[in-house]
């Protein structure tokens, strides 16, 4: 079935210093590719997204690259700040309304 | 993006006892879903619940244990039935705000504990 695996569960960066998590999908008919960053106790929050016909997006500090043919995604975050510390997911969408989540990377970012 | 609430914010039950959890939305959305987060865990599709119909079950879930409403376009109750310590766990429910553009935003979650 459909399956999206996410590395690392974990990651620990100093400040200033930039993040890669990176995502597996099972899915060819996945079109829709969202990271969601949930901070203790509260709600996943969209972050950033792209869609199958596009390579690359970035908003600010945060870009997402996407290899269709290897089926990987990853979410790069540079300059990392303390409250970049959280949970991020990422997630396929294989072309239904359906959401298949990774497992999550809890990021610290150490000042 | 859309402004989604949830009731209870958290609630502390008995095991054999039934909850109610209520999502609202402060626009008509077609789609509205419900997952759980087991603690340190990722979300897990529920259930998707769309208005005048039948809520869509996804595997390991059933209608029994978790029956869901859909009475209009902004709100949707999810129902933890007879309910065990295994049920603890938070219940979030999202929306997708444009149908077609895939993006999904959460409610803040229902952070349940069964005794």
């Amino acid at each position: 079935g459909e399956n999206v695996e996410q590395h690392p569960s974990t990651l620990s960066v100093q400040e200033g210093d930039s993040a890669v998590i990176k995502c597996t999908y099972s899915d060819s008919a996945s079109n829709y590719f969202p990271w969601y960053k949930q901070e203790l106790g509260k709600r996943p929050q969209l972050i950033i997204d792209i869609r199958s016909n596009v390579g690359e997006k970035k908003d600010q500090r945060i870009a997402v690259t996407l290899n269709k043919t290897a089926k990987h995604f990853s979410l790069h975050i540079t300059e990392t700040q303390p409250e970049d510390s959280a949970v991020y997911f990422c997630a396929a969408n294989p072309g239904t309304y359906k959401y298949i989540f990774g497992t999550g990377t809890r990021l610290k970012v150490l000042a | 993006s859309a402004v989604i609430s949830q009731k209870p914010s958290r609630d502390i039950c008995q095991r054999g006892t039934s909850l109610t959890i209520q999502c609202q939305v402060d626009s008509q959305v077609t789609m509205m879903f419900w997952y759980r987060q087991q603690p340190g865990q990722s979300l897990t599709l529920i259930a998707t619940a769309n208005q005048g119909s039948e809520a869509t079950y996804e595997s390991g879930f059933v209608i029994d244990k978790f029956p869901i409403s859909r009475p209009n376009l902004t709100f949707s109750t999810l129902t933890v039935s007879n309910m065990s310590p295994e049920d603890s766990s938070i219940y979030l429910c999202s929306v997708e705000a444009d149908r077609g553009i895939h993006e999904q935003f959460f409610g803040p979650g229902t952070r349940l504990t069964v005794l």
